[in-house]
């Protein structure tokens, strides 16, 4: 079965600063995989997503993440946090089932952004 | 594009009560559609899935009794959360894949308060 850690679940980076979300995965087999932002309140958005395509995965607003099979890992960064990034993220792999996807969230990281 | 609206937004019902949430695709057609149900600060736990046209597959935990999922049309499924109690209040998130991608939308989701 299909699996994903979130190794933080509270992320706290000032203005300005590089922000690293941890995500490891645990698949049977090429996984996709995703991270979803939820600002509160507000509907899940799709950050980036990694089909088994090019390993470097570049997002919306900044964020890119790199699949690296090696070490089943699949981090969220991005250079300059802004303070409009303060989110909670989600990991999440797909498991194909059937006719359709099953997502499968983590447990989700806070990322709170300081001025 | 790939639109998916829910209606409401929020509700707050008496205990004992039965509500009713709609998920729509507003601009694609929608084969399969997903219903997750995510508590305060935690992530988004899948509760079923349904096709259009067949009875819903309900993940293992959720009674199927209490929570009556509808896909009637492509671009409209319902949850009915039938005699509501305290513990059901949560946020209930709706996604849509289209039908010809497993790739899922979601919904702004509905917050559930039963008083």
């Amino acid at each position: 079965a299909q699996s994903v850690t979130q190794l933080d679940s509270h992320v706290s980076v000032s203005e300005g600063t590089p922000v690293l979300l941890r995500c490891n995965y645990s698949s049977s087999y090429s996984p996709s995989l995703f991270w979803y932002v939820q600002h509160p309140n507000k509907g899940l958005q799709l950050l980036l997503k990694y089909t088994s395509a090019a390993t470097l995965v570049k997002g919306i607003n900044g964020f890119e993440a790199e699949f690296k099979k090696s070490e089943t890992s699949f981090h969220l960064t991005k250079p300059s946090a802004h303070m409009s990034d303060a989110a909670e993220y989600f990991c999440v792999v797909s498991d194909r089932y059937g006719g359709y996807n099953k997502l499968i969230f983590g447990a989700g990281t806070r990322l709170a952004v300081h001025p | 594009g790939a639109v998916v609206s829910q209606h409401p937004s929020r509700v707050i019902c008496k205990s004992g009560t039965s509500v009713k949430i709609e998920c729509r695709s507003l601009d694609f057609q929608a084969t399969t559609m997903f219903w997750y149900r995510q508590f305060p600060k935690q992530s988004l736990m899948l509760m079923a899935t349904s096709n259009e046209g067949s009875k819903a597959t309900y993940e293992q935990g959720v009674e199927k009794d209490k929570f009556l999922i509808n896909h009637a049309s492509l671009t409209l499924s319902t949850l009915t959360v039938t005699s509501a109690h305290p513990e059901d209040s949560s946020f209930y998130i709706c996604s849509a894949a289209p039908s010809d991608s497993y790739e899922q939308y979601f919904g702004p989701g509905t917050r559930l308060t039963v008083t």
